[in-house]
């Protein structure tokens, strides 16, 4: 069946530095892609989505690019905050099934 | 524009109880969706509706959950009678059609169980 593996956390960096959230996922065909992220006390929301290979996703900073000869979905961004701190989802769906999620990576921020 | 509410955020009830949970989707949203997010871990599927028809629910463990969404806009999910390993957040969300499509599901925050 479908699946997604995210990297364990939770991450630690210093505010500015460069982020990384690794992200491989296994389909049948040809998924859509997507990072959600879920700040303290919030409700999940959609980050960033790409449908196609080589398509890239980006938002708030955030960027993601669909690799399909890696069944790849990082998520990167170039100088991390401290509003940044939350936990990432990284997800799939295929033929317009349910929402597949990764297991989630907190990310902490410090200043 | 509101966005999904549910009720109650926060649950303590002793094993063998019943219990409920509340979702009040977004307007216009007929795609609805519960999710059981276990602690350190993603939300899984419970079941989805169309409207008001259950169109999967292969995932809802039918001899004690039970989920309901009368005239296709709120929805219920009930547990009776809760176990111990029922302890987890209940996630309900919304979209305009299916995750296929626009891949953007609109959460609530969230109701936290807790067995004893």
């Amino acid at each position: 069946g479908n699946s997604v593996t995210q990297m364990e956390g939770p991450v630690t960096l210093s505010e500015e530095a460069f982020l990384t959230i690794n992200c491989t996922y296994t389909a049948t065909g040809y998924p859509s892609l997507f990072w959600y992220v879920q700040y303290p006390g919030e409700g999940l929301q959609l980050l960033l989505k790409a449908t196609k290979a080589d398509d890239k996703g980006s938002n708030k900073g955030f960027e993601a690019t669909y690799r399909k000869e890696t069944t790849s979905f990082h998520l990167e961004k170039g100088s991390v905050q401290v509003s940044d701190s939350a936990v990432y989802f990284c997800a799939l769906s295929e033929y317009g099934n349910k929402l597949v999620f990764g297991a989630g990576t907190i990310l902490r921020v410090k200043s | 524009e509101a966005g999904v509410v549910q009720s109650p955020r926060y649950k303590i009830i002793e094993k063998k109880q019943p219990v409920a949970f509340w979702c009040n989707p977004i307007s216009g949203h007929n795609t609805l969706y519960w999710y059981l997010q276990n602690l350190g871990q993603g939300p899984e599927l419970l079941i989805r509706y169309e409207n008001e028809e259950a169109v999967d629910d292969s995932q809802l463990p039918k001899d004690r959950f039970s989920a309901e969404r009368l005239k296709g806009v709120d929805s219920t999910l009930k547990i009776q009678p809760a176990e111990l390993g029922d302890s987890a957040v209940y996630l309900c969300a919304s979209s305009l059609s299916r995750t296929g499509d626009t891949g953007e599901l609109f959460f609530g925050e969230g109701s936290r169980l807790t067995v004893l």
